[in-house]
Order: structure tokens, then C-alpha cells, then sequence
């Protein structure tokens, strides 16, 4: 079972600080890291596609960037707002269509 | 409006009573997929279902059954459930690829006494 590991757990912010979360993935065999945004009693909503080394993507205040080689991805959030609290899930999609998601990491914003 | 419907959304079963918790996508996709979520442990994938007529096991398949006789639905079936079943269950779609991001349901939160 490939493993996908998210860094930290959670992590608890004010508002107005930026902060970043890590995704890290077997780098052989890659074919795409998903990025979703999971709010308390709703369903995950996808953030982000990556699929070549080097990307970056944006949307808003969130923004991630993707190292295949070396296996990571990290999200930033810059300004963070209490309405960023959520859980941001990234997922490993590999061969044969399987999605595999890290354990996510908790964001909490303070006002 | 596109979207993923399951249901029932909340449902209490005790063991060994056979059950289906239903998904159904209106976007034409091809691939759906379950997940069940527990605590600490992440979303677990199921089954996935790449086109219709082809299911395969997820990571913990054990206890589960599926089907894709049509393209819009993808039954989760649990013919006897166990407590150990009781989880937030959810149903996904996408069109096929890499590049295709997953559309949630909304959730099935299952107890099982």
C-alpha cells in the first residue's frame, strides 16, 4: 500500500498569519497529487490538480506548489481567515486508478 | 445541478442485517469510487468502479460488495454488517484520468450495533 503523509496533524493559526502544510508521497510512478478542502459536516472539495513536476497552482489566498522528484507538495494559505478552517486532504492518484489520500491536516483560524 | 447523491445520509442497523447505501452521479462519469472515513485512520478507498462492468478493490475491501450495472450508479452493499463497519461513507465521481478531481456526496454516516 503506498503511504501518503501529511505534516502536521493539525495546526492552530490567527488570523491574518500565513502558514503551510505538507504532503509527502512515494516519488516512483507518479501520475497526479490531488489537493481537497474538507469542512466540518460537509464533503471534501477538490483545491487542486497537479500532475507535473514543478507546478504551481493558485486560488485565491491558496496556492501549492509540486516536487516529483523528491516527493512532496506543499499548500500555503496566506492571510488566513476563519473561514479557512477546514481539513486539507492531498491524495495520491497511482496506477490503475486509485486515489489515496494522506490523513489531512486540521487548520484552525482564530480571529 | 451536477452533483453526487447517496443515501440514506444517516442509518442505525444492527448485525448481520444485509443493507445498501446507494450513490448516484448525474455527470456522466466514468469512475466512482467509496471511501469510509474513521478517525485518525483518513478516507479509505472501498471500491472503484473505472467504467461500467468494472469494479475493483480498494484498500479495505473486506465486507463490502459493489456494482456498475449503469454509469450514473454505484451501490455500496454490506450483506451482513458488523460494528466494525460503522463509519462516514462516501460515494465519489469523476470523469476519467489523473487530472480529474473527485465529486463528494454528501455522506452516509452508518452505525452498526
Amino acid at each position: 500500500i503506498l503511504n501518503v503523509e501529511q505534516s502536521p496533524q493539525s495546526l492552530h493559526v490567527q488570523e491574518g498569519d500565513s502558514t503551510n502544510f505538507t504532503c509527502s508521497f512515494p516519488s516512483s510512478n507518479f501520475y497526479a497529487l490531488h489537493w481537497y478542502r474538507w469542512e466540518t459536516a460537509k464533503s471534501p472539495e477538490a483545491l487542486f490538480v497537479m500532475t507535473l513536476n514543478g507546478d504551481e497552482k493558485k486560488k485565491g489566498r491558496i496556492s501549492a506548489t509540486l516536487n516529483t522528484k523528491e516527493g512532496y507538495s506543499y499548500l500555503y494559505i496566506k492571510g488566513s481567515q476563519p473561514e479557512d478552517s477546514a481539513t486539507y486532504l492531498c491524495a495520491l492518484y497511482n496506477q490503475g486508478g486509485k486515489l489515496i489520500f494522506g490523513q489531512g491536516t486540521e487548520l484552525s483560524v482564530k480571529p | 445541478e451536477a452533483q453526487v447523491t447517496q443515501n440514506p445520509r444517516y442509518l442505525i442497523t444492527v448485525t448481520g442485517k444485509k443493507l445498501t447505501v446507494t450513490c448516484s452521479q448525474n455527470m456522466n462519469h466514468e469512475y466512482m469510487s467509496w471511501y469510509r472515513q474513521d478517525p485518525g485512520l483518513g478516507l479509505r478507498q472501498i471500491y472503484y468502479s473505472m467504467n461500467v462492468e468494472v469494479t475493483d478493490k480498494g484498500d479495505v475491501p473486506e465486507g463490502y460488495k459493489v456494482s456498475r450495472k449503469e454509469k450514473r450508479n454505484f451501490p455500496l452493499i454490506l450483506e451482513s454488517p458488523s460494528p466494525n463497519q460503522t463509519s462516514l461513507y462516501f460515494c465519489a465521481s469523476s470523469r476519467r484520468g489523473e487530472n480529474s478531481p473527485l465529486h463528494f456526496g454528501n455522506g452516509t454516516r452508518l452505525t452498526v450495533t
